[in-house]
């Protein structure tokens, strides 16, 4: 969707670099959702984020929402090869209304 | 506990034949959501319910498209007749009624139309 924009489209990074994902709007998110995707399967939620300058993280990967509720970055630390699929970045953009916009993606590859 | 569950995961089938796809959702859950997932268009919204009444099929391409939800537990999108260009991923989605909810994903249904 052109409302969220994610970058990069794809990332190739050496197994234990780390990385950052990002996801910008030019509106105000209402609630901020990461989910990872493989090949032919489901997406696999991460995180959610609600407020602004919010921070989370599970794991190795961080999620933080800016002060402005416009912008999410996903962070990887130290990447493993389970690691790699397609991330993408959703988003509430009403108020009220639940159906999420998702951005396009990141595929990222991790070379062991 | 089961998450959500799609059928069939694979389907194939011609031009002009009626598809129907099949989604329950996790129990409990009374959001439910039909996305659809293409190589050009990304991942987008065809339909949701609440509480089992739809609340915004604005994403619906066309009257082709229907969708419904009989009860809390099973809900269908049929496309009636199809066209090769409907032929992409559909994924249901579940979610508990209130705001910030996550959504949990089903494992979709690849759809190919020839």
């Amino acid at each position: 969707s052109q409302e969220l924009e994610q970058s990069p489209q794809s990332l190739i990074v050496q197994e234990g670099k780390n990385l950052t994902i990002n996801c910008t709007s030019s509106k105000t998110l209402y609630g901020l959702y990461w989910y990872k995707q493989k090949y032919g399967e489901g997406l696999i939620f991460l995180m959610m984020l609600q407020k602004g300058g919010e921070e989370k993280s599970h794991e190795k990967i961080t999620a933080k929402l800016d002060e402005k509720k416009q912008q999410s970055s996903l962070h990887i630390t130290a990447s493993q090869p389970s690691h790699a699929g397609i991330y993408l970045c959703g988003a509430e953009m009403d108020t009220g209304r639940r159906a999420l916009t998702f951005g396009s993606g990141t595929r990222l590859q991790v070379q062991p | 506990d089961a998450g959500v569950i799609q059928s069939p995961r694979h389907e194939v089938t011609e031009m002009g034949q009626e598809v129907t796809l099949r989604c329950k959702p996790i129990s409990g859950h009374n959001s439910l959501f039909w996305y659809r997932q293409t190589m050009m268009r990304g991942l987008e919204l065809l339909i949701y319910f609440n509480n089992n009444v739809p609340i915004d099929d604005s994403g619906m391409p066309e009257d082709r498209f229907s969708a419904k939800m009989p009860n809390a537990s099973f809900s269908t999108l049929k496309i009636q007749p199809s066209e090769p260009r409907d032929s992409a991923v559909y994924f249901c989605a579940s979610s508990f009624g209130r705001i910030n909810q996550p959504q949990h994903f089903g494992d979709g249904t690849r759809l190919s139309i020839l």
